[in-house]
């Protein structure tokens, strides 16, 4: 079955403790991304990625860092959270071409204390 | 800055009724335009899409509606039933720069009262 597989589901933790979100894909996709989405602001993009070892900034990607060392692997990773990056994360994969469907995941909801 | 801006946040449908979702944009580089639908505790998945070529699409009870002077698209769901009830995002893409990015609205809670 074709799927986007984010981990964790949900996450409380605390200010400044480093944590990864991982996602995976297996599709084959070249393009991943990941985005937050928060009540009354909608998808926001933080990072995107064409290819293995290429990623780029996306609207907003203060406080975050990502790795693509991988094709099917994508993980997003907070190096000292804040409570303003409490959020429900997604991450989406799709051939790189442009204007193609994304597929998302399940979701991640981060509760930053 | 929202480049893609939609309302209403929120709508309430009778079963059968017509659901209508406007978004607009600046940028006119923006050359697709999908709509994803979200149910709670799910991503968002696509739902239909148009380019600008093109002033209306439709599939089933679907339809997209497109006006490139007005820079403005909508989504219309007929007959609208319960199992529709979800969020709503319209989204706009460039060609020009390479990367399947999507600039999303900030969508809109369809419930379909039965």
């Amino acid at each position: 079955e074709a799927q986007v597989t984010q981990n964790p589901r949900y996450l409380i933790t605390v200010t400044g403790k480093k944590l990864t979100v991982t996602c995976s894909q297996n599709m084959n996709h070249e393009y991943m991304s990941w985005y937050r989405q928060d009540p009354g602001l909608g998808l926001r993009q933080i990072y995107y990625s064409m290819n293995v070892e290429v990623t780029d900034k996306g609207d907003v990607p203060e406080g975050y860092k990502v790795s693509r060392k991988e094709k099917r692997n994508f993980p997003l990773i907070l190096e000292s959270p804040s409570p303003n990056q409490t959020s429900l994360y997604f991450c989406a994969s799709s051939y790189r071409v442009t204007n193609q469907p994304q597929h998302f995941g399940d979701g991640t909801r981060l509760s930053i204390l | 800055q929202q480049q893609v801006k939609q309302s209403p946040q929120s709508l309430i449908v009778q079963k059968g009724g017509i659901s209508i979702i406007n978004c607009a944009y600046e940028n006119t580089a923006f050359d697709y335009f999908p709509w994803y639908q979200q149910f709670p505790g799910k991503g968002p998945a696509l739902l239909i899409a148009i380019r600008p070529d093109v002033s209306e699409k439709k599939e089933g009870r679907f339809t997209i509606s497109f006006n490139k002077s007005a820079k403005q698209f909508s989504l219309h769901i007929m007959d609208s039933q319960p199992g529709d009830s979800a969020t709503y995002f319209c989204a706009a893409s460039m060609r020009k720069t390479g990367a399947n990015n999507l600039f999303f609205g900030t969508g809109t809670r369809l419930t379909v009262i039965p």
